[in-house]
C-alpha cells in the first residue's frame, strides 16, 4: 500500500487562484518532501519540511505538517499557467528512514 | 555541474531481450535510486543503493531485474528478458546524503518500450 497519498487525483484552476494538494501517509516519518514534475521529464525537489516543523514556505509555495493526523498540504498561490505539472509528496518512512517512497500524485492543471 | 545524467533517454527492446539503463548521479553523491513510473502514475520505489551497495532492493521483481552501483562507473539498472509489462519510464536519483536528511536530484528519465 501507498505510504504517501495526496489528495485530489486531479485539479484544473484558473490563472491567479491558489492551489492546494494534500498529502496523508501512514507511518513515522524524519521529513516529508513535495516535488514536481512536467510532463515527460523528471522530478524536481520543490521544498521540504522535517517532522518538528508545522510550517514552511518558499516563494509562492506554504506547505504546512501536521505529524498528529499524518498529513500535509502544499499551497501554490498566484498560480500561473506554468505551475502545470503532477506534485507529488514523498517521506522516507520509518524506522529505517532509508527510503523515499512517493505518493500517486496530484496533477494541477492552471488555465491562463 | 552536471546533474544526474540518465541513458539512454529511450530504449525500445523485443521481448526476451535485455534492457540496461545507466545512471551517473550527481558530483559528490554516493546514494543513487531507481524509480519505476508507468504512464499518469506516480513512481514505484525499486532500489536503494550506495556504493558497491545494495541498500534496500524491497521494491525490485524477484526475477530478471538487478541493480548495481560499482565503486567506478555509473549505476546499472539491468532487465533480463524483458515483458511488454516492463514497458515504463525509468527514473534515477541521487543524493549527497541519508532519504532521512536530503532532497533527491532527478534524471530525466530512460523510457522503456518493449515490442
Amino acid at each position: 500500500s501507498q505510504q504517501g497519498e495526496e489528495d485530489p487525483q486531479a485539479l484544473s484552476i484558473q490563472e491567479g487562484e491558489n492551489a492546494t494538494m494534500n498529502c496523508s501517509y501512514k507511518t513515522s516519518i524524519n521529513n516529508l518532501q513535495w516535488y514536481r514534475q512536467n510532463s515527460g521529464r523528471g522530478l524536481v525537489h520543490l521544498i521540504l519540511i522535517r517532522s518538528n516543523e508545522r510550517e514552511k514556505h518558499s516563494g509562492r509555495l506554504r506547505v504546512t505538517l501536521d505529524t498528529s493526523k499524518k498529513s500535509s498540504s502544499l499551497l501554490i498561490t498566484a498560480s500561473r499557467a506554468a505551475d502545470t505539472a503532477s506534485y507529488f509528496c514523498a517521506t522516507a518512512p520509518g524506522p529505517s528512514y532509508d527510503k523515499v517512497i512517493f505518493g500517486p500524485g496530484t496533477s494541477l492543471s492552471v488555465i491562463p | 555541474n552536471a546533474g544526474v545524467m540518465q541513458n539512454p533517454r529511450h530504449l525500445v527492446r523485443r521481448r526476451g531481450q535485455e534492457a540496461r539503463l545507466r545512471c551517473s548521479p550527481m558530483k559528490g553523491h554516493s546514494h543513487v535510486y531507481w524509480y519505476r513510473q508507468l504512464p499518469e502514475e506516480g513512481l514505484k520505489f525499486m532500489v536503494y543503493l550506495q556504493k558497491e551497495n545494495i541498500i534496500d532492493e524491497s521494491g525490485m521483481p524477484k526475477e530478471r531485474f538487478s541493480a548495481e552501483f560499482p565503486k567506478e562507473g555509473p549505476s546499472i539498472l539491468r532487465i533480463q528478458q524483458v515483458v511488454r509489462g516492463d514497458s515504463a519510464a525509468y527514473f534515477c536519483a541521487s543524493s549527497g546524503a541519508l532519504a532521512a536528511t536530503g532532497e533527491l536530484f532527478f534524471g530525466e528519465g530512460s523510457r522503456l518500450t518493449v515490442l
